[in-house]
């Protein structure tokens, strides 16, 4: 069974600008969540879709923001880009609900300058 | 305040040793998972608790539930095992989000 894979795996974009970020869970799972991680702040939970369905988030701005498809893919999207945005952003899917085992992806390693 | 607290930081261990890594949280859980983390990002799931004891190969995960507490264990350590774990939960309620993670546990193992 093919893993989780995410893309781009890195990307560099300037301040005020948009991101979009892509994920596609291991065939079969249908909750996705989404995470940051920074050197500061470790790891954060931005937030979880099931079923096309956004089921918790993160205290995180209303410039970040989600959306899953009816194939269980999920994409994230930063507005409005600020520098402390820069981070590794991880999605990881689990076949029902975080309080499975979450299998993550490689990440994207998002710089903005 | 819902917090997970990682002890140590920072561990060197010389191939063979027995390792031990703590975490403690604040209030109840619904799950608590240990994570791997390799240099370059990628992370495993390496256990998934909610109560007792759990053994994979040369790992070995405990918890607490009255105590609020945690621990990962290592046997026969080996320099692979060099990595960041991360102790992450589920915390009743979840009104602050999913997943609240400890600040990680970052393990040498020298040869």
């Amino acid at each position: 069974k093919a893993g989780v894979t995410q893309t781009p795996r890195y990307l560099i974009k300037t301040r005020g600008q948009q991101v979009t970020l892509s994920c596609s869970p291991i065939s079969g799972h249908r909750s996705v969540s989404w995470y940051q991680q920074t050197p500061g702040q470790g790891l954060q939970f931005l937030f979880e879709y099931f079923s096309e369905t956004q089921r918790n988030k993160g205290n995180f701005p209303g410039r970040f923001s989600g959306r899953q498809f009816s194939n269980s893919r999920s994409e994230m999207n930063v507005s409005t880009l600020e520098l402390g945005d820069s981070a590794l952003y991880l999605c990881a899917s689990s076949l029902l609900q975080t309080s499975d085992t979450q299998y993550f992806g490689p990440g994207t390693r998002l710089t903005v300058l | 305040k819902n917090e997970v607290e990682q002890s140590p930081q920072n561990l060197t261990a010389q191939e063979g040793e027995f390792i031990t890594i703590n975490c403690s949280y604040s209030v109840g859980i619904s799950a608590l998972h240990w994570l791997q983390q390799h240099p370059g990002g990628g992370i495993v799931s390496l256990f998934m608790l909610s109560s007792g004891k759990k053994k994979h190969g040369r790992l070995i995960a405990t918890i607490n539930i009255q105590e609020k507490h945690s621990s990962l264990h290592i046997t026969a350590s080996h320099p692979r095992d060099s990595a960041v774990y991360i102790c992450a939960v589920r915390f009743y309620g979840g009104s602050q989000g999913n997943l609240i993670f400890g600040k990680g546990t970052k393990l040498s193992v020298k040869p």
